[in-house]
């Protein structure tokens, strides 16, 4: 009965180079949403994504990030390009429906360390 | 413009005394209120939530509190255990929506043996 599952745990990357995070959500979850938590600071919403569908990318930077969940594999976050104001825990959440009584879970987040 | 507020950073309870968080929120629109919490290098994790059409729900020795007039909502935890001691997370949800949670920046608890 594993739970959301992140990795890597903690990703370290230079400046310019490319930032993949992987979210593979709870059985039976067709719900992923990514969070970001910058320090000293609370979760942040970037996106929700369904199977194949982009649903809400509101919280989304408008360059450089993009999010996907695919037919099947885990959904991706990625970040091209990355620079210091990246680093950050990326958080991925999912839930069985899109609805408030259905808690979303979270995974243990990626760390991701620009230098 | 911070949607949920978590005016408090910080708290240090005994163990066995009564542990107050609070949170205030300025859109009435909001469904759900919802708390987390959360231990370093972990994923928050939920505890307890309520709708807006109550004004508390009970869960052990978890209880929230909804305040709607005064935008203003409360999680107790009595007795205080060591092991509560955490980072919590207050959380507003709207349905309809993309049922995206905003969150407030949190309070860490420690609670004193």
């Amino acid at each position: 009965n594993a739970g959301v599952m992140q990795n890597p745990r903690h990703l370290v990357r230079r400046r310019g180079q490319e930032a993949r995070l992987r979210c593979s959500p709870m059985k039976g979850h067709s719900h992923v949403y990514w969070y970001r938590q910058l320090p000293e600071e609370g979760l942040k919403f970037m996106v929700y994504l369904q199977k194949e569908n982009i649903i809400d990318e509101s919280g989304m930077p408008k360059e450089r990030f993009s999010a996907e969940f695919p037919k099947e594999g885990p959904s991706i976050l990625r970040i091209q390009q990355v620079v210091r104001g990246d680093s950050a825990a990326y958080f991925c959440a999912s839930s069985p429906l899109s609805n408030g009584n259905q808690p979303q879970h979270f995974g243990d987040g990626t760390r991701l360390s620009i230098l | 413009d911070q949607q949920v507020k978590q005016n408090s950073p910080s708290l240090s309870v005994q163990e066995g005394r009564i542990s107050i968080l609070n949170c205030d929120y300025t859109n009435s629109m909001f469904d759900y209120f919802l708390w987390y919490k959360k231990y370093p290098a972990e994923g928050p994790t939920f505890l307890i939530s309520i709708s807006s059409i109550k004004d508390k729900n009970e869960d052990g020795r978890f209880t929230v509190f909804l305040n709607k007039s005064a935008k203003h909502l409360s999680l107790h935890i009595v007795p205080s255990q060591p092991g509560d001691s955490a980072v919590y997370f207050c959380a507003t949800l709207t349905q309809g929506g993309s049922e995206k949670l905003v969150f407030g920046k949190g309070t860490k608890l420690t609670v004193n043996p």
